[in-house]
């Protein structure tokens, strides 16, 4: 059982360039986050999604987009990569019941 | 919208003692749901315990309890017999049960260390 899977791990970007963060879950759950880490911070929410065609904004969306096409994956996209989206980001996903959220390894990215 | 505020950014304890981390929230909503995660330097997110604020009770699993005070708003972790392993970032977090609008917040985090 794979869980969330987040790829990168880590990546590089200059000023300007854009990405995309993936995540992919296997657990067949509704609810997907996507969190930014910053040093010696908390986790802030940018994007999440309730299900499949369903996405909401966050606490701190400006500069990200994300959409939901199928229930595993939960896709993140940095278009103008600005030095302050240099960060960690967690993908997690949780079932909708309160349980428990499973969250990815995290990617480390730098914005140089 | 609901805030986390955990008050202590740093804690170190020795080893074998017993440690308590402060959280606070707030929410205007009845039914919600509490969690303390771990994070070790590996990053990886952890639950170590969960409360739902329906049940008086205060939730523990081994070593780990909490003090849940639903009309003050507080949700307190105590670590007792503190293992080097405890070392870690603890994050206080909390969703609203309210279908289609659950959000996980998340506090600051409790910097932890546990020395030997």
């Amino acid at each position: 059982n794979a869980g969330v899977t987040q790829t990168p791990k880590f990546r590089i970007l200059k000023i300007g360039q854009s990405m995309t963060l993936q995540c992919t879950q296997d657990m067949n759950h509704n609810y997907m986050y996507w969190y930014r880490q910053d040093p010696g911070m908390g986790l802030k929410l940018i994007y999440y999604s309730v299900g499949a065609g369903i996405t909401d904004k966050g606490e701190v969306p400006n500069g990200y987009n994300v959409s939901r096409s199928t229930t595993e994956d939960f896709p993140l996209r940095l278009e103008l990569a600005a030095p302050s989206q240099t960060s960690v980001y967690f993908c997690a996903s949780e079932s909708g019941m309160n349980t428990e959220a499973f969250f990815g390894q995290g990617t480390r990215l730098t914005v140089v | 919208a609901q805030t986390v505020t955990q008050s202590q950014p740093e804690m170190s304890v020795q080893e074998a003692e017993t440690v308590t981390l402060s959280c606070t929230y707030d929410t205007s909503e009845n039914n919600y749901y509490l969690f303390w995660y771990k994070q070790p330097p590996s990053r990886q997110m952890i639950l170590v315990i969960r409360q739902e604020a329906y049940k008086q009770q205060n939730a523990t699993e081994n070593r780990f309890s909490v003090n849940f005070q639903k009309a003050a708003k507080s949700f307190s972790l105590k670590i007792s017999d503190s293992q080097l392993g405890d070392t870690a970032m603890y994050f206080c977090a909390l969703v609203i049960s309210n279908f289609g609008n659950e959000k996980l917040t998340f506090g600051t985090g409790t910097r932890l260390t546990i020395i030997p």
